[in-house]
């Protein structure tokens, strides 16, 4: 198993672009989430879902956009890029509602100019 | 407002000195307590799950307990592969749909 899957590893962008953030993984768990990681502050979730067809906003989720068609997908997307998007992007996955083994992605490191 | 608070934030030991990482928590109704390692340009790696105060958990050089108002990871001789960022989480509320990170804590272990 490839486990969780992310690309690109890293991505420049300049203010106003759009651009999408892949994720995938192999396990046929149901429940998938995006997280971004800033310096000095925890990881925030910002849209996760709980099946195919089924996603919900987190906690900071003005400027990007989620979809789930199938089980094994969950893209980001930046609608139009700002400078407070540089961050690390991490995709997860887990089972079920329990958080028990939530299985992280290597993650993207985005810079917006 | 949940709130999960990690100490200290960079902690440096020798090989073989054993110390603790504290994990502080505010939250209404604790559903679950998690420890997730972190290395460098990858991505967080779970270690524990806690669900009661009293409960403990170990993995290999790691302990994990867990009271009412906070968690400890103790690291027993350590070793410098045990260098890493240390990550505390915590899920709360009925039909909670997300955890709360704390900061970390970046723990260096010299040879």
């Amino acid at each position: 198993n490839a486990g969780v899957t992310q690309t690109p590893k890293f991505q420049v962008l300049k203010t106003g672009q759009s651009m999408t953030l892949q994720c995938a993984q192999d396990m046929n768990h149901e429940y998938m989430s995006w997280y971004r990681q800033d310096p000095g502050m925890g990881l925030r979730l910002i849209h996760y879902s709980v099946g195919a067809g089924i996603t919900d906003q987190g906690e900071v989720p003005n400027g990007y956009n989620v979809s789930r068609s199938t089980t094994e997908d969950f893209p980001l997307r930046l609608l139009s890029a700002a400078p407070s998007q540089t961050s690390v992007y991490f995709c997860a996955s887990r089972v079920g509602f329990s958080y028990n083994e939530q299985f992280f992605g290597p993650g993207t490191r985005l810079t917006v100019l | 407002e949940d709130q999960v608070t990690q100490s200290p934030e960079a902690l440096r030991l020798q090989e073989g000195e054993s110390s603790s990482l504290n994990c502080s928590y505010t939250v209404s109704g604790l559903r679950g307590l998690f420890w997730y390692r972190q290395d460098p340009g990858k991505g967080p790696e779970f270690l524990f799950t806690l669900y009661s105060a009293g409960e403990e958990k170990e993995k290999e050089r790691l302990k994990a307990t867990l009271t009412k108002k906070e968690s400890f990871l103790h690291i027993t001789a350590p070793k410098p592969e045990d260098s890493a960022t240390y990550l505390c989480a915590v899920q709360a509320g009925r039909g909670a749909q997300k955890l709360v990170f704390g900061q970390g804590t970046r723990l260096t272990i010299n040879p």
